[in-house]
């Protein structure tokens, strides 16, 4: 089945610099490539989301990049703010098939301090 | 903005006890989720659930599980003779069917066993 690795599991950076993360994924018939957010006590919050016949996408301050070949992608935010301070999850899922499981990785900790 | 909601947001029961999380997935999802995320862990797929059967299940979804559509809207979770280690906080999810792949996570049930 599907693993899904994450690096690193934290990250602090200073308000204004940018953060990456990185995943790795396992099943090459994986095509569909979601990042969450998740603030304390609340439920993951999708943040942006990438399909496998796209290289990379962006909205605003996030963009999210995949490479197919090598099975990684990756999450950038520019411009960190001190509310991005959250735990973010990757995830992989194959959507060919109904109601696949979405399988994360073990996410991490973004601290941007003021 | 439709949401997935859970009820309780926390739930005590004593070890050996049944107990029955409830959510109500967004009105015109069909697909529906549980996973589970252990404190300061990854989020963990249990179970999917399209057109009134369980789709696919994990390891972690054994005979201890159960889920059920009840009515038109709600979506449940069993645990039957809970164990210390069923400790975790359980969030519910839904997605649409065709191109909107997205899955919406609901704030979760914390789920202390005692």
């Amino acid at each position: 089945g599907e693993n899904v690795e994450q690096h690193p599991s934290t990250l602090s950076v200073q308000e204004g610099d940018s953060a990456v993360i990185k995943c790795t994924y396992s099943d090459s018939a994986s095509n569909y490539f979601p990042w969450y957010k998740q603030e304390l006590g609340k439920g993951p919050q999708l943040i942006i989301d990438i399909r496998s016949n796209v290289g990379e996408k962006k909205d605003q301050r996030i963009a999210v990049t995949l490479n197919k070949t090598a099975k990684h992608f990756s999450l950038h935010i520019t411009e960190t703010q001190p509310e991005d301070s959250a735990v973010y999850f990757c995830a992989a899922r194959t959507i060919n098939q109904a109601g696949t499981a979405l399988i994360f990785g073990k996410g991490t900790t973004l601290s941007v301090s003021s | 903005e439709p949401e997935v909601t859970q009820t309780p947001s926390h739930q005590v029961t004593q070890m050996g006890q049944e107990v029955i999380l409830r959510c109500v997935p967004i009105s015109n999802h069909l697909y529906f989720y549980w996973y589970r995320q252990i404190l300061g862990q990854k989020v963990e797929f249990l179970v999917s659930f399209y057109n009134n059967e369980i789709s696919e299940k994990s390891e972690i979804f054994d005979d201890q599980f159960s889920v059920e559509r009840p009515d038109g809207s709600n979506f449940t979770l069993k645990i039957r003779s809970t164990k210390l280690e069923d400790s975790a906080m359980y969030f519910c999810a839904s997605s649409d069917r065709g191109t909107n792949t997205e899955a919406f996570f609901g704030q979760g049930t914390r789920l202390t066993v005692v």
